[in-house]
């Protein structure tokens, strides 16, 4: 069965630092991934997406990830935090029948 | 771009009452909705899957009797926690994509229910 893995329930990282949240998935197949925010009391943004081609992705809010088959890794980057990038960030992989699969998620809380 | 919106943000009610949460795709439609359970500081659990016309297809361990999903239209699809519970409290979202090749899902923002 497909999974994802977030291995840092936690991270805290000064603002204007850069950030790199890990995501690592189980499929067989080349898989579809995707990157959430979401923020306390709010529904799921989606940040970013692989399907196929180019494996480093970019996103919005300057958020970018790369997609590492050799490695199924799927790790989300960005180079400077914004106090306004605290949320909780969700890693997921497309399942059968198009379900995602979430990652158990990470915090990210900017310190000033 | 694509929204989707859930009826009512937050709702209270007593226990044993049944309470209905709306998830409507306002600017397309969608053939397949989804409903996912959020517990505190936990990840999104899919409860079921639901196409417009068709019975849901419950996730193993949901109570389909518990919850139950009615898909009357391409735009709305809404979820029935029947004889709500105080373990029934959660944060329930609901998604929708348009079917076809795979297309992403887009969430709705949440409802939160607390059942007294």
């Amino acid at each position: 069965a497909q999974s994802v893995t977030q291995p840092d329930i936690h991270i805290t990282v000064s603002e204007g630092a850069s950030l790199e949240l890990r995501c690592n998935y189980s499929y067989g197949a080349t898989p579809y991934l995707f990157w959430y925010v979401q923020s306390p009391g709010q529904g799921l943004q989606l940040l970013l997406k692989y399907f196929s081609g180019d494996t480093l992705v970019q996103g919005i809010k300057g958020f970018e990830a790369e997609f590492k088959r050799s490695q199924s890794s799927f790790n989300l980057r960005k180079p400077s935090v914004h106090w306004s990038d605290a949320a909780e960030y969700f890693c997921a992989v497309v399942s059968y029948g198009n379900k995602l699969v979430f990652g158990a998620g990470t915090i990210l809380r900017v310190k000033s | 771009g694509a929204v989707v919106s859930q009826h009512p943000s937050r709702v209270i009610c007593k226990s044993g009452t049944s309470v209905k949460i709306e998830c409507r795709s306002l600017d397309f439609q969608a053939t397949t909705m989804f409903w996912y359970r959020q517990f505190p500081k936990k990840s999104l659990m899919l409860m079921a899957t639901s196409n417009e016309g068709s019975k849901a297809t419950y996730e193993q361990g949901v109570e389909k009797d518990k919850f139950l999903i009615n898909h009357a239209s391409l735009t709305l699809s809404t979820l029935t926690v029947t004889s709500a519970h105080p373990e029934d409290s959660s944060f329930y979202i609901c998604s929708a994509d348009q079917g076809g090749a795979y297309n992403e899902q887009f969430f709705g923002p949440g409802t939160r229910l607390t059942v007294l």
